[in-house]
């Protein structure tokens, strides 16, 4: 087992354009959430995935940003019309326990995002 | 909402001296805790958790108690070495709907000098 891999490690990007993220979780996980990072803060919930199904949507996740997992397996994040604000660190993380409190998250590398 | 509040960094350190870095939660009821570690360069590890109230969480030489009372899971180490460097981050899982996801405090960057 690889671990979590994310997809592109860097990108740099105009303001206005689109961008996608792809995250690869750890196989047979069936949780898998997105989360973002800016510089000298902890990371921040933006939605989470069972298998197929988004099941929690932050309010951080504007009408500009989309996820999905076609076929729970890998994901994508897109964010649409970019803004020097979108600039953060996007952090993939995946699960394999059913339910509960007791389960850990492991994390992917993470794609660096600059909105130039 | 639920939060997480850690004590600010940056945090220096010689090697081989005793670490506390501070971390209390905010929640409804009772959830996981964690502390999870960023070396340089390097994803999110888990470092240590604990599930429930006066649970022990340890790794590497570190440890962290979960206290209800207090509302608090202080990482501790005894005796950090230069390796130790790297960020650290508390965090604790939502409670009941919010179970999946996790709720961070900002991070602490600590720095261990040979």
């Amino acid at each position: 087992d690889t671990g979590v891999s994310q997809d592109p490690r860097h990108k740099i990007t105009k303001r206005g354009q689109n961008v996608t993220f792809r995250c690869d979780p750890i196989s047979e996980h069936n949780r898998l959430y997105w989360y973002r990072q800016t510089l000298g803060q902890g990371p921040e919930f933006l939605t989470y995935f069972q298998n197929e199904a988004q099941l929690e949507k932050s309010r951080l996740l504007s009408d500009r940003f989309s996820a999905e997992r076609p076929k729970g397996s890998f994901s994508t994040l897109e964010i649409q019309r970019t803004e020097q604000g979108d600039s953060a660190m996007y952090l993939c993380a995946s699960s394999s326990l059913p339910g509960g409190a007791n389960y850990e998250q492991y994390f992917g590398p993470g794609t660096r995002l600059t909105v130039t | 909402g639920d939060s997480v509040t850690q004590m600010e960094g940056p945090v220096t350190l010689s090697e081989e001296a005793f670490l506390t870095i501070n971390c209390t939660y905010t929640a409804t009821g009772y959830p996981s805790l964690f502390w999870y570690v960023q070396y340089p360069g390097e994803g999110l590890q888990l470092l240590l958790k604990a599930t429930k109230a006066d649970d022990k969480g340890s790794n590497k030489g570190f440890e962290a108690t979960y206290r209800k009372e207090t509302t608090s899971f202080h990482l501790e180490k005894g005796s950090v070495q230069v390796s130790d460097s790297a960020v650290y981050f508390c965090a604790s899982s939502g409670v009941g709907q919010g179970a999946q996801k996790l709720v961070f405090g900002q991070g602490t960057r600590l720095t261990i000098n040979p």
